[in-house]
C-alpha cells in the first residue's frame, strides 16, 4: 500500500506561471483535502473533495486556486498566476470516509515562487 | 472561529525525560482532537485521535488527554528518546462547521542524546 502520493516533491515557478499539484489518495479512498502550510504558520485547510465533486472549498482563496477529483486520475490542485505569496508546503490527506478518522497524509509538495 | 494553541513552541529535552505537550482551543463544540507528528520534509503521521466523549487514548509511550470543557489536550511523551525529535501538531475537528481540522502552529521537540 503506497499511502497517499504526492508530486511532485519540489516545484519551482516564476511570477505568473501556473503551478499543478497532484495527488493520489490511498487505495480504496474516495475522499481528498488539502491543505497549505505557510512559512512559520499553522496548516489551513483548502478544499473537501470525493470523485467529481467538490465538498467543501471553505478555505480556498477565490480567485487563481481550483481543486478537482476525477471520476479517473489524481486529485489536481490547480494554482494559476502564481505569486511569491503561492511558496508554501501543500499538503493533501485522503480518507476512506467522511469521518476523519481515517486521515492519511501525503509527504507534500514544496512550491517556491521566484 | 476555532483558533488552537500550543505551547510550548519549541522544547529541548535530554533523551530519557518525560514530557508534556499542550494544545488549547477556543471552541469546545468540537468533534474530535487528533495528535500528529511530522518529521523535516516529511509529511504527517497521525499519533493519536481522541473523539469528544472520550477522556483519553495511549499508543505505547503516548499518552494523550482531553478536557473539552476547559478547551485543553496534553500529549505526554514517556521515556523520550532521539528517534521522538520531530514537529507535534494538535488538529481540532469542530462539530458544527464541516470537515476541516484546525491545526495549532506545533511543538518542535529535540531530545538530545
Amino acid at each position: 500500500n503506497a499511502g497517499v502520493m504526492q508530486n511532485p516533491r519540489h516545484l519551482v515557478r516564476r511570477r505568473g506561471q501556473e503551478a499543478r499539484l497532484r495527488c493520489s489518495p490511498m487505495k480504496g479512498h474516495s475522499h481528498v483535502y488539502w491543505y497549505r502550510q505557510l512559512p512559520e504558520e499553522g496548516l489551513k485547510f483548502m478544499v473537501y473533495l470525493q470523485k467529481e465533486n467538490i465538498i467543501d472549498e471553505s478555505g480556498m482563496p477565490k480567485e487563481r486556486f481550483s481543486a478537482e477529483f476525477p471520476k479517473e486520475g489524481p486529485s489536481i490542485l490547480r494554482i494559476q498566476q502564481v505569486v511569491r505569496g503561492d511558496s508554501a508546503a501543500y499538503f493533501c490527506a485522503s480518507s476512506p470516509g467522511r469521518d476523519v478518522y481515517g486521515y492519511t497524509f501525503g509527504s507534500g509538495t514544496r512550491l517556491t515562487v521566484v | 472561529k476555532q483558533e488552537v494553541t500550543q505551547i510550548p513552541a519549541a522544547l529541548s529535552v535530554p533523551e530519557g525525560e518525560n514530557l508534556v505537550l499542550n494544545c488549547s482551543f477556543t471552541d469546545s463544540a468540537i468533534y474530535n482532537l487528533q495528535w500528529f507528528r511530522q518529521d523535516p520534509g516529511k509529511g504527517l503521521t497521525s499519533l493519536l485521535l481522541i473523539q469528544s466523549s472520550q477522556r483519553e487514548q495511549t499508543s505505547g509511550r503516548l499518552n494523550a488527554s482531553l478536557d473539552k470543557s476547559s478547551g485543553r489536550s496534553t500529549l505526554y511523551i514517556a521515556a523520550s528518546q532521539p528517534g521522538d525529535s520531530a514537529t507535534y501538531l494538535c488538529a481540532v475537528r469542530n462539530s458544527n462547521s464541516g470537515y476541516a481540522l484546525n491545526f495549532g502552529k506545533g511543538t518542535s521537540l529535540l531530545v538530545t542524546p
